[in-house]
């Protein structure tokens, strides 16, 4: 089983919707989450870091964690055309991170 | 601002060649990492470094030699070039490993 698994699409939303990108996790001891957002032919740039359960906001970003089902979840209210890239989950381990497969996201407008 | 620098960005080898992709950051890290990206399977770690002096195996290690003998460079060595191995390759270094990490454009290899 992968540490991390991540459906890797690809979801094609219109302009303005909301979009919802999940992944799972295998290892409860699992501390810290990340949200990588990688453009076309680019490298992965960070949207967001959270720590243990529950919500964090950053604009029109919202990063969540539910340690109870082992599930991350990252939500774009009123996406953009400039939204679409690939978007990656990842967790740390001592000195590692693991990601999942990546989802591609394409916003139509 | 540099950050993490990755040459050559486009490489086509032949199959047994071998040849190094160079990675240098100039954010003073200390931890670099190497991850090759594949189609439907993620960001793979193949190697890292938590200093200089200092080198481990990641996920996919076979194939791929590494040595980190200053801060700033951590370049990833193909020993024999195999068609397994055409892949897009990211250098990434963070402060220590456990906080954000800052990726190269990354090479794009292609091996025939």
């Amino acid at each position: 089983q992968k540490e991390v698994e991540q459906d890797p699409g690809p979801l094609s939303v219109p302009e303005g919707a909301i979009v919802s990108l999940n992944c799972t996790y295998s290892n409860s001891a699992f501390q810290y989450f990340m949200w990588y957002r990688q453009y076309s032919r680019k490298g992965p740039e960070l949207l967001m870091y959270t720590y243990s359960s529950g919500n964090k906001e950053d604009g029109r970003f919202t990063a969540q964690v539910d340690k109870s089902s082992k599930y991350i979840s990252l939500f774009i209210r009123d996406s953009q055309p400039s939204d679409s890239a690939t978007y990656l989950c990842a967790t740390l381990t001592p000195n590692k991170l693991v990601f999942g497969a990546g989802t591609i996201l394409r916003v139509k407008s | 601002n540099a950050g993490v620098t990755q040459t050559p960005k486009f490489q086509v080898l032949k199959t047994g060649q071998s040849m190094t992709l160079q990675c240098a950051q100039d954010m003073n890290h200390e931890y670099m990492s190497w991850y090759r990206q594949d189609p439907g399977m993620g960001l793979r770690l193949i190697h890292y470094s938590v200093g200089a002096g200092i080198t481990d195996q990641g996920e996919v290690p076979n194939g791929y030699n590494v040595s980190r003998s200053t801060t700033e460079d951590f370049p990833l060595r193909l020993l024999s070039a195999a068609p397994s191995q055409t892949s897009v390759y990211f250098c990434a270094s963070s402060q220590d490993g456990n906080t954000e990490a800052f990726f190269g454009q990354g090479t794009r290899l292609t091996v025939v």
